[in-house]
């Protein structure tokens, strides 16, 4: 099955403890992205990645990493945690740039307290 | 990317179609129609576009009129599982986002299927 997979999908953690969301997708796609959703404020772009090594910022990349040393995977690190980054985040990705037919994981809700 | 606007929200009854209009007055010669939706927290989800003809796939129709400047989304038989946000988003396609395919969603419209 076609399919965008994000881990964890819920994550309690506290202030300055580094962690990982992944993403991967087994559709082969070339374009990737992260969102996150906030009540009001709707979805924001963090990064995205054209395709393998290939990324760049979106709106909201402050205390974002993320790499793309894979096709298929496109993980979202951050690296010290702040309770501002509460938020249910959401990995995409799409066949290629030109393509806005985009895929969604299932979204990843993350609580730094 | 066009403004678009849409009805906050919309009520339909299960079995009957919906129809979800959606206005883009400014849309531009090289500009798709997409609409994608959420049900509660889930993910976004594409459900289908187009760029002046009206378009069908398994989910739903897409009428587009005929001077573009709005259309409609339609789900024949809507059922419970139709209850979600949907969002009318206005862009080009190809190099014209110069590879960021970012999606900028709007507010929405609330449909809410009734038993």
């Amino acid at each position: 099955e076609a399919q965008v997979t994000q881990n964890p999908r819920y994550l309690i953690t506290v202030t300055g403890k580094k962690l990982t969301v992944t993403c991967s997708q087994n559709m082969n796609h070339e374009y990737m992205s992260w969102y996150r959703q906030d009540p009001g404020l709707g979805l924001r772009q963090i990064y995205y990645s054209m395709n393998v090594e290939v990324t760049d910022k979106g709106d909201v990349p402050e205390g974002y990493k993320v790499s793309r040393k894979e096709k298929r995977n496109f993980p979202l690190i951050l690296e010290s945690p702040s309770p501002n980054q509460t938020s249910l985040y959401f990995c995409a990705s799409s066949l290629s740039s030109g393509r806005n037919e985009q895929y969604f994981g299932p979204g990843t809700r993350l609580t730094v307290t | 990317d066009a403004k678009t606007t849409q009805p906050p929200s919309m009520d339909c009854a299960e079995g009957r179609a919906a129809n979800l209009p959606c206005n883009h007055s400014t849309i531009s010669g090289n500009e798709y129609v997409y609409w994608y939706r959420q049900i509660h927290s889930q993910g976004p989800q594409y459900i289908i576009h187009g760029l002046k003809n009206n378009e069908t796939n398994e989910m739903a129709s897409l009428i587009i009129t005929e001077d573009r400047k709005s259309s409609t989304l339609i789900l024949p038989h809507a059922t419970l599982r139709d209850t979600a946000v949907y969002y009318c988003i206005v862009r080009v396609e190809g190099e014209g986002n110069f590879g960021n395919e970012k999606l900028t969603f709007g507010t929405g419209t609330r449909l809410t299927i009734i038993p």
